[in-house]
């Protein structure tokens, strides 16, 4: 069945601690993005990319960091997290002329 | 540049009656347009879109959406809420480079 995945759902981890949240996805898009999302915000997109080895910031700095070596996984990375960093993290991709996009479940990261 | 603002927050309905979530939209040329629900611990659902053609649209689970564009609005609607349709719905606008509001939060009365 074409998704799209993200683990883990949870993730509680202590400051200074190396982190990365995965996303796959198995409907062949070129597209993917990473979205952070806090309770009563805008989603706010962090990184993109529009295919194999294309990686993009997006509008809200992020000091996280991102690769694209395979079409189906875009994993999110943070090399030292701080509490300023939890939130909500949902992985999405779209065709590459899509408009619309297509999420994951998210992962919900507190780091203490 | 892009914007969406939702200006409702919360809204509190009871089941049965008739839902309007409010959607105004700031864009540089024809907007594409879309509603999301979230349910919670999940992550977003397309409920639908608005691209061109017929400025009423239909939906999944029995949601439309109206586009004005003298009033950069787009308004979802349903007739009959169900205690199920309890969720976070997020209007946005664009294509690739989304931009989202920052939701409202639908409450069902039983």
């Amino acid at each position: 069945e074409a998704d799209i995945y993200q683990t883990p759902r949870y993730l509680v981890i202590g400051t200074g601690k190396k982190i990365t949240l995965e996303c796959s996805q198995t409907m062949g898009h070129d597209k993917m993005y990473w979205y952070q999302q806090d309770p009563g915000m805008e989603l706010h997109l962090i990184h993109y990319s529009y295919g194999v080895n294309s990686t993009e910031k997006g509008d809200l700095s992020s000091e996280s960091t991102v690769s694209r070596i395979r079409t189906e996984h875009f994993p999110l990375t943070l090399e030292s997290a701080r509490p300023s960093h939890t939130s909500q993290y949902l992985c999405a991709s779209s065709e590459f002329r899509g408009l619309e996009q297509f999420f994951g479940p998210g992962t919900r990261l507190t780091v203490l | 540049a892009q914007s969406v603002t939702q200006p409702d927050i919360h809204i509190t309905v009871s089941e049965g009656a008739s839902l309007e979530l409010r959607c105004n939209y700031s864009y540089g040329a024809t907007p594409y347009l879309f509603w999301y629900v979230q349910s919670p611990g999940q992550g977003l659902q397309l409920l639908l879109k608005y691209f061109s053609g017929d400025t009423l649209v239909q939906g999944i689970k029995g949601f439309e959406a109206e586009f004005k564009r003298s009033q950069s609005s787009f308004n979802l609607r349903k007739p009959s809420v169900h205690w199920s349709d309890a969720a976070e719905y997020f209007c946005a606008v664009g294509a690739g480079d989304m931009r989202f509001g920052a939701g409202t939060r639908l409450t069902v009365k039983p």
